[in-house]
């Protein structure tokens, strides 16, 4: 069964802090990885990657793949209160998108 | 990405009853999602929208509790039917762009409460 997990679950930091975020894979089929931000009820898109080893970046935040140890990162420098969301990862394979539990990040100021 | 509305943001209903959310973009799309996100949960996916055709449901749902509707390539309705307390969750369309299931793009939601 395809399974997405991430980690941590929660997390709690300063404004000011850079965090990363982490999640693994076991998908069949695999197409895509995707990362979403989820302030209220609609996840926005963040991020899509298909290749190991090209960072994507948007401003404070950037990811990275590595399909042969199946894992993501997401990065977020100089962490805003406004960062405050939780993350999903999600991964494409045979026709739909298997999406993890997410991470709950809070940034204090 | 896509403009999509969904209405109603929100509803509170009784147990037994059914509620109706309807999807609408603001361009054509093929593929369109019906998700369900439980409280505390990750999003779940209940079933591809298929325009023309039945609906292609995941394992756990069936058609009789979430029937869907797909009459054009803008538009879909999921039912929640026969509500219970346990359906209390949020319910999200999404639709895929350029022709993979990938790159998917999110209603605003539907909270759904059932007391």
């Amino acid at each position: 069964e395809d399974k997405v997990v991430q980690s941590p679950l929660s997390l709690v930091v300063h404004e000011g802090d850079t965090v990363t975020l982490n999640c693994s894979y076991e998908v069949t089929n695999f197409r895509s990885l995707l990362w979403y931000k989820q302030e209220k009820k609609a996840p926005t898109f963040l991020f899509m990657l298909t290749s190991s080893g090209i960072e994507k970046k948007s401003g404070r935040l950037s990811s990275i793949l590595d399909k042969k140890e199946l894992f993501s990162i997401l990065n977020i420098t100089a962490t805003q209160t406004g960062d405050s969301a939780i993350y999903l990862c999600a991964v494409g394979g045979a026709q739909k998108l298997v999406f993890g539990q997410g991470t709950r990040l809070t940034i204090n100021p | 990405s896509a403009v999509i509305s969904q209405k109603p943001s929100r509803d509170i209903c009784q147990r037994g009853t059914s509620l109706t959310i309807q999807c609408q973009v603001d361009s054509q799309v093929t593929m369109m999602f019906w998700y369900r996100q439980q409280p505390g949960q990750s999003l779940t996916l209940i079933a591809t929208a298929n325009q023309g055709s039945e609906a292609t449901y995941e394992s756990g749902f069936v058609i009789d509790k979430f029937p869907i509707s797909r009459p054009n390539l803008t538009f879909s309705t999921l039912t929640v039917s026969n509500m219970s307390p346990e359906d209390s969750s949020i319910y999200l369309c999404s639709v895929g762009r350029g022709g993979t299931p990938d790159t998917q793009y999110f209603g605003p939601g539907t909270r759904l409460t059932v007391l």
